[in-house]
C-alpha cells in the first residue's frame, strides 16, 4: 500500500533563505506526483507536476525533484518570502489499473517570518 | 474559467439533519474527485469519478455517504444522517484523466460542514 510522507511537519524560517521540502513514498510505481500549496481556510492550489520520466520542474522560485528509485522528492523555494507561509503537500499517483486517485502527504507547514 | 465551485462554502447543520454538498466541475474534465480534510486524518479521499461514473468508492466512511455525478458538470456529496463526527472541510477536485499522465488536478474552495 502507498504511504506518503512528509517531513517536517512544520518549519519556520527567516525571509530570503532559501529552504527544502520533503516528501517521501513507499512505492515507486508512480506516474506522476504533484506539489500543492494550502492557504489557511483556502483550498489547494497545484504548483508542479512532475511525470514518473522527468527528474525535475521549475516555476518561477520553485523546483521539484523526483527520485523515483529512491522513493523521494523535494520541493525547493529559493528566496523564501513572507507570502510563502502556506501548508505544503505533496501526492502521488500510484500505478493501477484504472486508477487516477492521488495519495496525500500531512504536509509540511510553512512560516516565513519577516 | 471559473474553476471548480462548489456550494455551499460553508454548513452549520443539526445531528441527525441531512447534508448535501454540491460541485460544478471545470468544463471539459473528465474525473472528478470529493476528498475530506481533517487535522487528525489530514486529505482523505472519499470517491472519484471518471465520465460520470464512480470508479473508486472505498474511501467512503459508511452508507449515511453516499454521492451522484448525474452529468458531466455537477456533482453531489450527501450525508444522511449526520453525526458531529462528519465535521470537516470537504474538497472537490477534477482533472482531465484520460490514461495519459497528464491528470493534474484542481481544487475547489472547499465546504466546512459543521455538524452540532
Amino acid at each position: 500500500k502507498q504511504e506518503v510522507t512528509q517531513i517536517p511537519a512544520a518549519l519556520s524560517v527567516p525571509e530570503g533563505e532559501n529552504l527544502v521540502l520533503n516528501c517521501s513514498f513507499t512505492d515507486s510505481a508512480i506516474y506522476n506526483l504533484q506539489w500543492f500549496r494550502q492557504d489557511p481556510g483556502k483550498g489547494l492550489t497545484s504548483l508542479l507536476l512532475i511525470q514518473s520520466s522527468q527528474r525535475e520542474q521549475t516555476s518561477g522560485r520553485l523546483n521539484a525533484s523526483l527520485d523515483k528509485s529512491s522513493g523521494r522528492s523535494t520541493l525547493y523555494i529559493a528566496a523564501s518570502q513572507p507570502g510563502d507561509s502556506a501548508t505544503y503537500l505533496c501526492a502521488v499517483r500510484p500505478i493501477a489499473s484504472g486508477t487516477y486517485k492521488y495519495i496525500f502527504g500531512t504536509g509540511t507547514r510553512l512560516k516565513v517570518l519577516a | 474559467d471559473a474553476g471548480v465551485i462548489q456550494s455551499p462554502r460553508h454548513e452549520v447543520t443539526e445531528m441527525g439533519q441531512e447534508v448535501t454538498l454540491r460541485c460544478k466541475p471545470i468544463s471539459g474534465h473528465n474525473s472528478l474527485f470529493w476528498y475530506r480534510q481533517t487535522m487528525m486524518r489530514g486529505l482523505e479521499l472519499l470517491i472519484y469519478f471518471n465520465n460520470n461514473v464512480p470508479i473508486d468508492d472505498s474511501g467512503m466512511p459508511e452508507d449515511r455517504f453516499s454521492a451522484k455525478m448525474p452529468n458531466a458538470s455537477f456533482s453531489t456529496l450527501k450525508i444522511q444522517p449526520s453525526e458531529p463526527r462528519d465535521s470537516a472541510v470537504y474538497f472537490c477536485a477534477s482533472s482531465l484523466a484520460g490514461g495519459t499522465q497528464m491528470d493534474e488536478q484542481f481544487f475547489g474552495p472547499g465546504t466546512r460542514l459543521t455538524v452540532l
